[in-house]
């Protein structure tokens, strides 16, 4: 089945540490996004890639960064993590900007 | 700026019955509107998207309405099962925007 897959689903990193979150997908869509949701509150959008075109949303902090090496996979890099990154990461896909979105089962992140 | 209310927060209802979950939004201009379910600690699973140009989206027991020009969506869930136990959040999608509300909580007693 066509699907969006996240790896991997938990993952423990130490204050500061770099760490890499993967989204993969075969859905072939050219829209991916990347999302934060900590704990009862709304996912709110980090950045987006439309093909290769990287869209930043104004408030993400600087410490996030992403990379789309091609169509099927995208990465989301957190340069230092902090205590307060601690959180759901949600990877979606559409085929494009407005349509329906498809979201993986997320990564959740604990910061020691 | 696009602001997205959901509410209850949180509701309980007995198995068997009809509900409705409301969704309101600030901005008008949205190209579509999106309902999803998320299970605690997991993902979101899309339930409905109603375009912009359409007023409702029916997928079995789940009916989803939108007016635009009173901002509001709301959510039909028909003859209710503890299995619809979850949250239900709402997302407006906008020119560049996607905004979710922080969800409803809604709790099934059997």
């Amino acid at each position: 089945d066509a699907m969006v897959i996240q790896n991997p689903r938990y993952q423990v990193t130490q204050f500061g540490k770099p760490v890499t979150l993967s989204c993969s997908q075969t859905l072939n869509h050219n829209v991916m996004y990347w999302y934060q949701q900590k704990s009862s509150q709304a996912p709110k959008l980090l950045f987006h890639y439309y093909d290769k075109d990287f869209n930043n949303e104004a408030d993400t902090p600087d410490n996030f960064q992403s990379r789309r090496p091609n169509t099927s996979f995208c990465f989301l890099d957190i340069r230092s993590p902090g205590l307060g990154d601690a959180a759901m990461y949600l990877c979606a896909t559409s085929s494009r900007v407005g349509n329906e979105q498809y979201f993986g089962p997320g990564t959740r992140l604990t910061v020691t | 700026k696009q602001e997205v209310t959901q509410i209850p927060a949180a509701l309980s209802v007995p198995e068997g019955e009809n509900l409705v979950l409301n969704c309101s939004f600030t901005d008008s201009a949205i190209y579509n509107l999106q309902w999803f379910r998320q299970d605690p600690g997991k993902g979101l699973t899309s339930l409905l998207l109603i375009q912009s140009s359409q007023r409702e989206q029916t997928s079995g027991r789940l009916n989803a309405s939108l007016d635009k020009s009173s901002g509001r969506s709301t959510l039909y869930i028909a003859a209710s099962q503890p299995g619809d136990s979850a949250t239900y959040l709402c997302a407006v999608i906008g020119d560049d925007k996607i905004i979710f509300g922080k969800g409803t909580r809604l709790h099934i007693l059997p």
